[in-house]
């Protein structure tokens, strides 16, 4: 069964170093959307892609957050410098073309991130 | 003002006992709604969705949800709990049709089920 694979799985690091993560959606799936969940609430939408088009990134914070995925497949999420509160879980995910209708997001399992 | 609220932030049930989880939404257009599971170092999982056709919606694993729009509820039920339902249960609405499949979670609710 085909997955959203993520890595990596854990990173510690320490505040104003730069860390990034990966994503690589299921194969064919033209949307990829990055969340931050933080401990004890709901995943929060970062960023969303339509192949290599950003459709929303109203809740990046783009002055330390960057997102990218060039060649409209797999994606990497940037940050830096990290900062203590970044602490979270990034969650990836994909789905189909979404235009006014909803498709199902399928999620992979994560990268804890935990900022010393 | 909160787009959707789970009205529990945890649940705790006896196995083979009914699970209710509630869940409340505000949404000026008529609401896509669903229910996520997320089982401790895995992905989200969805349970099911709610798209405007039948108001009570069967999920996977026994669940079932009923969208209320008189009372703006979509409340997640099981008739009983198993051990392996124990996680935490998100409801998400998309608020309007221009979201582009736009998720907004609520709070999440962590299920706890006793032996």
């Amino acid at each position: 069964e085909a997955e959203v694979a993520q890595s990596p799985r854990y990173k510690i690091t320490e505040k104003s170093q730069a860390v990034a993560f990966w994503c690589d959606p299921i194969s064919g799936h033209a949307t990829l959307y990055w969340y931050r969940q933080i401990l004890g609430q709901g995943p929060e939408l970062l960023v969303q892609f339509q192949d290599e088009s950003v459709v929303d990134d109203s809740q990046l914070p783009k002055d330390r957050f960057s997102a990218e995925r060039l060649k409209g497949v797999d994606s990497t999420l940037k940050i830096q410098p990290a900062e203590l509160g970044d602490s979270a879980m990034y969650l990836c995910a994909s789905g189909g073309r979404a235009k006014s209708s909803y498709n199902e997001q399928f999620f992979g399992p994560g990268t804890r991130l935990t900022v010393l | 003002a909160q787009s959707v609220t789970q009205l529990d932030s945890h649940v705790s049930v006896s196995e083979g006992t009914p699970v209710l989880l509630r869940c409340n939404y505000s949404s000026s257009y008529s609401p896509s709604l669903f229910w996520y599971v997320q089982h401790p170092n895995k992905g989200l999982q969805l349970l099911l969705k709610y798209t405007s056709a039948a108001t009570l919606v069967k999920g996977i694993n026994g669940f079932e949800a009923e969208f209320k729009k008189s009372e703006t509820s979509f409340h997640l039920t099981k008739p009983s709990a198993h051990m392996s339902d124990a996680a935490e249960y998100f409801c998400v609405v998309i608020l309007g049709r221009t979201s582009y499949g736009k998720l907004t979670f609520g709070q999440g609710t962590i299920l706890t089920v006793h032996p």
